[in-house]
């Protein structure tokens, strides 16, 4: 059963476009919700998180936008640009004792010069 | 650099074998965690350790099993190796005292099963 739903599996975007990401996720009890990014042949990175008591997050280019009652998230990249091409994986948690994260399938970006 | 080490990088056995994978954590880590992650899927949550004892599991059968020592590195058991092993084995570090309880991952150990 999968907990994290994540869509597209893959985006191609211009230079300057905005790639938005969408996830959904079926269990209440997560209350902390981070988003990776993963170069090929790297492991994941934490781009930027937020709580269910907040709707929006914004660090630079990136926001997420979270939707408690649909039970959505998304990234948006805005201004994306060819160093962003990349893989990125949604991500929910209960924090608190063994912290388990569960994600996505993960999104390929190819940004095109 | 995330400072979390892994080793091997690559690695190829075939099927009814045993693999063993080293992770060195963050300085200050005393949490490590063990993902899989097949070709084009999410990490797949393994197991994690606290303090040298097993700290939750994910949906892995007994054949996978680890190990941490006291200086926090570890170590991810694999036995009777199945073609379906074949995966990025992903370790992370954390700190059980961080507020955002990020996970900070290697560069992970590729492992093709024969």
């Amino acid at each position: 059963q999968q907990q994290v739903k994540q869509s597209p599996q893959s985006l191609i975007v211009q230079k300057g476009g905005i790639s938005i990401i969408n996830c959904a996720y079926e269990n209440t009890a997560f209350d902390y919700f981070p988003w990776y990014q993963q170069f090929p042949g790297k492991g994941p990175a934490l781009l930027i998180a937020i709580r269910p008591d907040v709707s929006e997050k914004k660090e630079g280019r990136f926001t997420i936008s979270f939707n408690k009652s649909a039970k959505q998230f998304s990234l948006h990249i805005m201004d994306s640009q060819p160093g962003d091409s990349a893989t990125y994986f949604c991500a929910a948690v209960v924090q608190g004792g063994s912290e388990k994260l569960v994600f996505g399938k993960g999104m390929k970006l190819t940004v095109n010069p | 650099e995330t400072g979390v080490t892994q080793s091997p990088t690559h690695l190829i056995k075939t099927r009814g074998q045993q693999v063993t994978l080293r992770c060195s954590s963050q300085s200050g880590h005393n949490t490590v965690s063990w993902y899989q992650q097949a070709l084009g899927q999410g990490p797949q949550f393994i197991f994690q350790y606290y303090r040298e004892e097993e700290n939750g599991r994910g949906n892995f059968p007994p054949r996978f099993s680890g190990l941490q020592f006291p200086n926090y590195s570890s170590e991810l058991n694999v036995n009777a190796l199945e073609l379906d092993d074949s995966a990025l084995y992903l370790c992370a570090s954390s700190s059980q005292t961080s507020i955002t309880g990020e996970l900070f991952f290697g560069e992970g150990s590729r492992l093709t099963v024969l």
